[in-house]
C-alpha cells in the first residue's frame, strides 16, 4: 500500500512568488495536516483539513492557505514568499481525528 | 496552552546500550501520544501510538509508556544499534492538532 506522497520533493522560488505544495494521503485517510519545519526549529502546525473542510489553523499569516479535494488530497499555497518561508513542509494524514498520523517525506522549499 | 518538552536534547551512546528518552506535556487533556523518528532532511516515521486510555505500547525493541496524570511519556530502546541514530520526536494529539516536542537527537556509536 502506498504511503503519504508529497510533491515536489524540492522547490526553489524567488521572494514574492507563489508556491504550491501537494499531498496525497494513504487510501482511506480523510484528514490532512500540514506542518512547517524550519532549520533548527521544531514542527509548527499550519493547517488541518478533514472531509474537504478547513478544521483548524495554526498561528501563520493568511498568505498560507490550502484546500482539500474530493479525493482527500490536499494543496498548500504560500503567497508572497518571504526568505523565512524556506523550510521543510510536511503533511500527515489520518483516518480521522485522534488516530495514528503518517507523514510524507516532505517538500523542501527554498526562497531566494 | 499545551507545551511538550523532550529531555535530553541530544544523546550519544555506545552500541548495545539500553536507553530512555523522556517526553513531558503540560496539559493532561490529550487524545493520544505518538513517538516518531526523523532522519536528517526526511519525513517522520511513526514508531508507536499510545491512546490516552493506555499505559504502554511495545514494538520490537521499542517500548513506550504513558502517565497522563503526571504528563509524562518515556520511550525505551533496548540493545541500541547504529541504525537507531536519528532524531526522536514525541507529539501529543491535543486541541485538534499534533503538538511536537523539539526532539532528542540520538547517536549510537559502533
Amino acid at each position: 500500500e502506498a504511503g503519504v506522497t508529497q510533491s515536489p520533493t524540492h522547490l526553489i522560488k524567488t521572494r514574492g512568488q507563489q508556491a504550491t505544495l501537494r499531498c496525497s494521503p494513504i487510501s482511506g485517510h480523510t484528514s490532512v495536516y500540514w506542518y512547517q519545519q524550519a532549520l533548527g526549529l521544531g514542527l509548527q502546525f499550519l493547517l488541518w483539513y478533514d472531509e474537504g473542510e478547513e478544521r483548524n489553523r495554526g498561528n501563520f499569516p493568511p498568505r498560507f492557505s490550502g484546500r482539500q479535494f474530493p479525493n482527500y488530497s490536499s494543496e498548500l499555497n504560500v503567497n508572497a514568499l518571504e526568505l523565512e518561508d524556506s523550510a521543510l513542509y510536511l503533511c500527515a494524514t489520518m483516518t480521522g481525528s485522534a488516530t495514528e498520523a503518517f507523514f510524507g517525506q516532505g517538500t523542501r522549499l527554498t526562497v531566494v | 496552552k499545551q507545551e511538550v518538552t523532550q529531555i535530553p536534547a541530544a544523546l550519544s551512546v555506545p552500541e548495545g546500550e539500553n536507553l530512555v528518552l523522556n517526553c513531558s506535556f503540560t496539559d493532561s487533556a490529550i487524545y493520544n501520544l505518538q513517538w516518531f523518528r526523523q532522519d536528517p532532511g526526511k519525513g517522520l516515521t511513526s514508531l508507536l501510538l499510545i491512546q490516552s486510555s493506555q499505559r504502554e505500547q511495545t514494538s520490537g525493541r521499542l517500548n513506550a509508556s504513558l502517565d497522563k496524570s503526571s504528563g509524562r511519556s518515556t520511550l525505551y530502546i533496548a540493545a541500541s544499534q547504529p541504525g537507531d541514530s536519528a532524531t526522536y520526536l514525541c507529539a501529543v494529539d491535543s486541541s485538534y492538532k499534533l503538538i511536537f516536542g523539539s526532539g532528542t537527537r540520538l547517536l549510537v556509536r559502533p
